[in-house]
């Protein structure tokens, strides 16, 4: 039972270049969020997905897609990076069975020059 | 999302001593209160949450209060280790987490 996984763990883009951070859980969860992590800034919310086909934007959704590719992925896409958009990612679960509990993976650093 | 204060950004304490994190909200809905811890190089990790029915919730050296009328709560460490140092987040639910800025919490041998 792994939880949540994140692929790639570190990444290097520059600006203008796209990539697309993965995220998969194995605990059966509904919800499945994406927070980026900025120094004295802590988590803010990109999107989550509440259940499997819908997505919903969040606190910092500017220049960022999601998908929500079935139960166990969701997807953050990048389309053409920014600087700004230096930070760690988190990728995270919940489920209302669960106490609504979230549980995190263990994060996508991403540097973009 | 709803700010959630934390106080204090930076927390130094020797062994033994005991520590505390204190975390205000505004808004009266929320009803879930979560304390994760992060290590370096890692995700947040749950260590204790508390829900709006009860006012205290303890686990062996860590307790969370919650004050919902002063809506305020608060994360209590008793007897400090060094691998207690680490950086801990308050949270609250919303239609997803809103979480403080964090702690920085250094435990000195």
């Amino acid at each position: 039972n792994a939880g949540v996984t994140q692929t790639p763990k570190f990444q290097v883009l520059k600006t203008g270049q796209s990539m697309t951070l993965q995220c998969a859980q194995d605990m059966n969860h509904n919800s499945m969020y994406w927070y980026r992590q900025d120094p004295g800034m802590g988590l803010r919310l990109i999107y989550y997905s509440a259940s499997e086909g819908t997505t919903d934007k969040g606190e910092v959704p500017n220049g960022y897609n999601v998908s929500r590719l079935n139960k166990r992925e969701f997807s953050l896409r990048l389309e053409s990076a920014a600087p700004s958009q230096t930070s760690v990612y988190f990728c995270a679960s919940s489920d209302w069975l669960a106490g609504d509990t979230q549980y995190f993976g263990p994060g996508t650093r991403l540097t973009v020059l | 999302g709803e700010n959630v204060e934390q106080h204090p950004s930076t927390l130094s304490v020797q062994e033994g001593d005991s520590a505390v994190i204190k975390c205000t909200y505004s808004d009266s809905a929320s009803n879930y209160f979560p304390w994760y811890k992060q290590e370096l190089g890692k995700g947040p990790q749950l260590i204790i949450d508390i829900r709006s029915n009860v006012g205290e919730k303890k686990d062996q050296r860590i307790a969370v209060t919650l004050n919902k009328t002063a809506k305020h709560f608060s994360l209590h460490i008793t007897e400090t280790q060094p691998e207690d140092s680490a950086v801990y987040f308050c949270a609250k639910s919303g239609y997803a987490l809103n979480f403080g800025k964090g702690t920085s919490l250094l435990v000195t041998p």
